[in-house]
């Protein structure tokens, strides 16, 4: 069974351009979870995705921060425009049902220079 | 006050001994906890998850809670040098059911040395 896929895993882009992270999560998990890790610093909940629905969004940073889940099965995270504080690592995660065991992707970096 | 806390270390222990990790959290309402595991580069790998006071063992590990003190631990028993990574620990805030997002410390690093 195929786990958690991040794209891309790296990426650097100029501060004021567009970055979209894409998720896979595990087949049939219903919650899809955006995580960020910001350097030194904890992993941070972003926001939760129950099928194509927002459940929490409470930890988006700002409105540069755009995420989607079009038709209940990957997931997008748009950053526009870009600032250097984004960079970190952006984890998603999945599970199957309310709480059932979290699944982490290896993450996707992004630098902005 | 940070919600959860752990020593970011590095832990060194030799080869064959216990390791232990430890954490504390600030909501005193939180009933669901969890240790991950996670190798450089690579996503964050559950290894427990505890729930009620006491010890839950599972192989080599054992998690420890106790809500009163507000603190969960992870003890490692006969210490590999594969077993050298990053140790997060998460709760979930608030009763169970009533939340699934995870709140992290900042990890703490263990190497296990030959």
């Amino acid at each position: 069974e195929a786990g958690v896929t991040q794209f891309p895993s790296h990426s650097v882009i100029e501060k004021g351009q567009t970055v979209t992270l894409r998720c896979d999560p595990i087949s049939g998990h219903d919650n899809l979870y955006w995580y960020r890790r910001v350097m030194g610093k904890e992993i941070k909940f972003l926001l939760h995705f129950v099928k194509e629905s927002k459940q929490d969004e409470s930890g988006m940073p700002n409105n540069r921060f755009l995420a989607e889940r079009t038709g209940g099965t990957y997931s997008t995270l748009k950053v526009q425009p870009a600032e250097l504080e984004d960079s970190g690592v952006y984890f998603c995660a999945s599970s199957a049902n309310w709480g059932n065991t979290i699944y982490f992707g290896e993450g996707s970096w992004l630098t902005v220079v | 006050q940070k919600e959860v806390e752990q020593n970011s270390g590095p832990l060194s222990v030799p080869e064959g001994a216990i390791a232990s990790l430890n954490c504390t959290y600030s909501d005193r309402g939180s009933q669901s906890f969890f240790w991950y595991r996670q190798y450089s580069g690579k996503s964050p790998e559950l290894i427990m998850s505890i729930y009620s006071n006491g010890d839950k063992e599972d192989g080599r590990f054992t998690a420890q809670l106790n809500k009163a003190s507000q603190y969960v631990s992870l003890l490692i028993r006969d210490s590999q040098p594969s077993d050298s990574a990053t140790y997060l620990c998460a709760v979930i805030p608030g009763a169970v059911g009533t939340a699934s997002k995870l709140t992290f410390g900042t990890g703490t690093r263990l190497q296990v040395t030959l």
